[in-house]
């Protein structure tokens, strides 16, 4: 069964801390890994990677993944009160049509 | 312009009611979604169409009734609902359904079934 899993499952952390989440997945025949941070209602799109080892950045943020080892990470450095949100992680596998989702990480940034 | 438009943004309704949920987009998306999204849980899957043509169902009850009137449009027709049928009802599109597209969500319909 396909399966995609994030930690830690929540986070708090300071103002400018850098913080690190995880994704790792079992899909059949993985095709692309896209992350989304949702805070209020919808998902917002992050990152889509499909490449090992190419790490893809957005002013704060960045992630990269391993198709060895079948994980992402999502980077956010500098952190600030609106990081915060529930940050969700998606697979497309053999279906290539529909998102298999983690179940978040949902952080929390205090200033 | 990479709007997904849902509507109507909150949505109550009684369980003997007939209701729909719409969902616009104008990026030239061919590939629609529907999910549902409980609190604290991630979306869930509930249908995909494919160039107007509903292509996954993922065994979703009779009581949503999915509708591609053309490739902009998406609705969703609600009848006889449950009371656990309340959630957030996210849309998305992407360029087609091919593995290297992102999809875009739109804001949503929370809807609650009374």
């Amino acid at each position: 069964e396909d399966k995609v899993v994030q930690s830690p499952l929540s986070l708090v952390v300071h103002e400018g801390d850098t913080v690190t989440l995880n994704c790792s997945y079992e899909v059949t025949n993985f095709r692309s890994l896209l992350w989304y941070k949702q805070e209020k209602k919808a998902p917002t799109f992050l990152f889509m990677l499909t490449s090992s080892g190419i790490e893809k950045k957005s002013g704060r943020l960045s992630s990269i993944l391993d198709k060895k080892e079948l994980f992402s990470i999502l980077n956010i450095t500098a952190t600030q009160t609106g990081d915060s949100a529930v940050y969700l992680c998606a697979v497309k596998g053999s279906a290539g049509t529909a998102l298999i989702f983690g179940k978040g990480t949902t952080l929390s940034v205090s200033s | 312009d990479t709007e997904v438009t849902q509507t109507p943004k909150h949505l109550v309704m009684g369980m003997t009611n007939k209701k729909s949920l719409k969902c616009e987009q104008h990026m030239g998306h061919r590939a629609m979604y529907w999910y549902k999204q409980k609190a604290k849980k991630p979306p869930e899957l509930m249908f995909v169409y494919s160039y107007e043509k509903l292509s996954i169902n993922e065994s979703v009850p009779s009581r949503f009734s999915p509708e591609c009137p053309n490739s902009s449009l998406l609705n969703l027709h609600l009848h006889a609902l449950q009371p656990e049928d309340s959630a957030l009802y996210l849309c998305a599109s992407s360029s087609r359904t091919g593995a290297n597209t992102e999809a875009f969500f739109g804001q949503g319909t929370r809807l609650t079934v009374v």
